[in-house]
């Protein structure tokens, strides 16, 4: 079962910021947040990733609240290719699979 | 360009064809992975090697058998499928099966099963 839940989808204006929203209150100490996204037709491409504190990379930031039920994916100027899928995932444990929910269907639009 | 190359791209077979699906990878990561996406739903995990070593086995219908010869090439033999195993298929690879590794993804192989 996955063990976060997202918004089905959004939209966002091309060059504004795009903040997705994630809830994973069941999350245990041991396990990390993950973002992915899948463009149309590709395979689903690495964002970024977070124990506790908010992280920060080329490509977007992700915000942790303090309790870590709940997380923030923010792409802070959003263009038309960051159109995808994007999948927040919880993961942690002894083994490394991902597990993929259905995700958010971001659309960004001119 | 992720460094995870998946032939072929795309494939039609019959129920009663063998195909192959190829992965390789040129990260030298010692982690591959299969997994399915079916049409509307999410990605299914299907395999995954360590070290060469199938560690996981998602109770995938045997007629899909997985091979990995070596830590930078894994495959999916297909034989007597179902219209029903139609999908997108994806290989993905880590640098190991543990905590906080990310994966890196291929482009998939869109199969089609008359």
């Amino acid at each position: 079962d996955a063990k976060t839940t997202q918004p089905t989808s959004m939209d966002c204006a091309e060059g504004r910021a795009a903040n997705l929203p994630c809830n994973h209150s069941t999350i245990s100490g041991n396990e990390y947040v993950y973002w992915y996204r899948q463009i149309h037709s590709q395979g689903p491409q690495y964002i970024i990733h977070g124990l506790k504190n908010n992280e920060t990379n080329e490509m977007a930031s992700l915000i942790i609240t303090e309790d870590r039920k709940s997380s923030t994916l923010i792409l802070p100027h959003a263009t038309l290719r960051d159109t995808a899928v994007y999948y927040c995932i919880v993961r942690g444990g002894s083994q490394g699979n991902l597990i993929f929910g259905k995700g958010t269907k971001l659309s960004v639009k001119p | 360009e992720t460094g995870v190359t998946q032939t072929p791209r795309h494939l039609v077979m019959g129920m009663t064809n063998k195909k192959s699906l190829k992965c390789e990878q040129h990260l030298g990561h010692n982690a591959m992975y299969w997994y399915k996406q079916s049409a509307k739903k999410p990605l299914e995990l299907m395999f995954v090697y360590s070290l060469e070593e199938r560690v996981e086995n998602n109770s995938v219908p045997s007629r899909f058998s997985p091979e990995c010869p070596n830590s930078s090439h894994l495959f999916l033999h297909l034989h007597t499928l179902q219209p029903e195993d139609s999908a997108l298929y994806l290989c993905a690879s880590s640098q190991d099966w543990v905590d906080e590794e990310k994966l890196f993804f291929g482009s998939g192989t869109q199969l089609s099963v008359l």
